[in-house]
C-alpha cells in the first residue's frame, strides 16, 4: 500500500505571493491532519479534516486554510506568505474507526517551503 | 491544555549500547495516548512506539521499550543495541481520546540522538 504523498516537496515564494500543499493520504485513511515545523516553534498542529469537513483547528491565523476533497485527498493554502511561514508542512493520514478516532497517523516526507 | 517536555535536546551513545530517551507531559485527563516518532535526517517521520494511558503494561517494539509512569507522567524510550540506523531526531507526542475526532498530535521539542560508530 503506498504512503502519504505530498506535492510539491520544495517550494519558494516570495512574501505576499499565496501557496497551496497538497496530501494524498493511504487509500482507505479518511483522516488528514497538516502540521508545520520550524526549528524554533517546533511542531505545531494546523487542522485536521475527515469526511471533507474540518473537525479541529490549531492556533494559526486566517491566513492559513484546507479543504479535503471526496477522494480524501487534503490540500492548504496559505495566502498573503510572510517570511516566518517559511517551514516544513508535514502531512499525516489515519484510519478513523467507527468510534470517530484513530489509533495512529502516518506521516508524509513534507513540503519544505521558503519564503524570500 | 496538554504539554510535553523532552528536556534532552541532545543524546549520544555508542554503537550496540542502550540510550533512555526521556519525556514528561502535562494532563488533566485520565485516559490518553503517548506515542514515540523518529524524523531521521531529510526523512518523513514514522512511528516507533504507542502506549495507551489505561494499560499499564509498558510497550514494546523489538529494541525499542519504554518505560511508562502515569502517576509520575513520564514516558521514556529506551533502545537497545543501538544501531547506525537509530540516528535521528526523536519526538515525544501526546494525544487526548477524549472530543469526537480528536487527531491533534502535541508534540514535544524533540531530541537528537546521534550514534558513534
Amino acid at each position: 500500500k503506498a504512503g502519504v504523498t505530498q506535492t510539491p516537496r520544495y517550494l519558494i515564494k516570495t512574501r505576499g505571493q499565496q501557496v497551496t500543499l497538497s496530501c494524498s493520504p493511504i487509500s482507505g485513511h479518511r483522516s488528514v491532519s497538516w502540521y508545520q515545523q520550524t526549528p524554533g516553534q517546533g511542531l505545531q498542529f494546523l487542522f485536521e479534516y475527515f469526511s471533507e469537513t474540518q473537525r479541529n483547528k490549531g492556533n494559526f491565523p486566517g491566513r492559513f486554510s484546507g479543504r479535503q476533497f471526496s477522494n480524501s485527498r487534503s490540500e492548504m493554502n496559505v495566502s498573503t506568505l510572510e517570511l516566518g511561514d517559511s517551514a516544513l508542512y508535514l502531512c499525516a493520514s489515519s484510519l478513523v474507526g467507527v468510534t470517530g478516532s484513530s489509533y495512529e497517523q502516518y506521516f508524509g516526507p513534507g513540503t519544505r517551503l521558503t519564503v524570500t | 491544555a496538554q504539554t510535553v517536555t523532552q528536556s534532552q535536546p541532545e543524546m549520544s551513545v555508542q554503537e550496540a549500547e542502550t540510550v533512555t530517551l526521556s519525556c514528561t507531559y502535562d494532563t488533566s485527563e485520565s485516559d490518553y495516548y503517548l506515542f514515540w516518532y523518529k524524523q531521521p535526517p531529510s526523512r518523513q517521520m514514522i512511528l516507533v512506539i504507542r502506549q495507551e494511558a489505561y494499560k499499564q503494561q509498558n510497550a514494546t517494539e523489538n529494541r525499542f521499550s519504554v518505560n511508562f509512569q502515569k502517576a509520575a507522567k513520564s514516558f521514556s524510550l529506551k533502545i537497545s543495541d543501538s544501531q547506525l540506523g537509530d540516528a535521528a531526531m526523536y519526538f515525544c507526542a501526546y494525544r487526548s481520546v477524549y472530543n469526537f475526532g480528536n487527531e491533534k498530535l502535541t508534540f514535544g521539542t524533540g531530541t537528537r540522538l546521534t550514534i558513534i560508530p
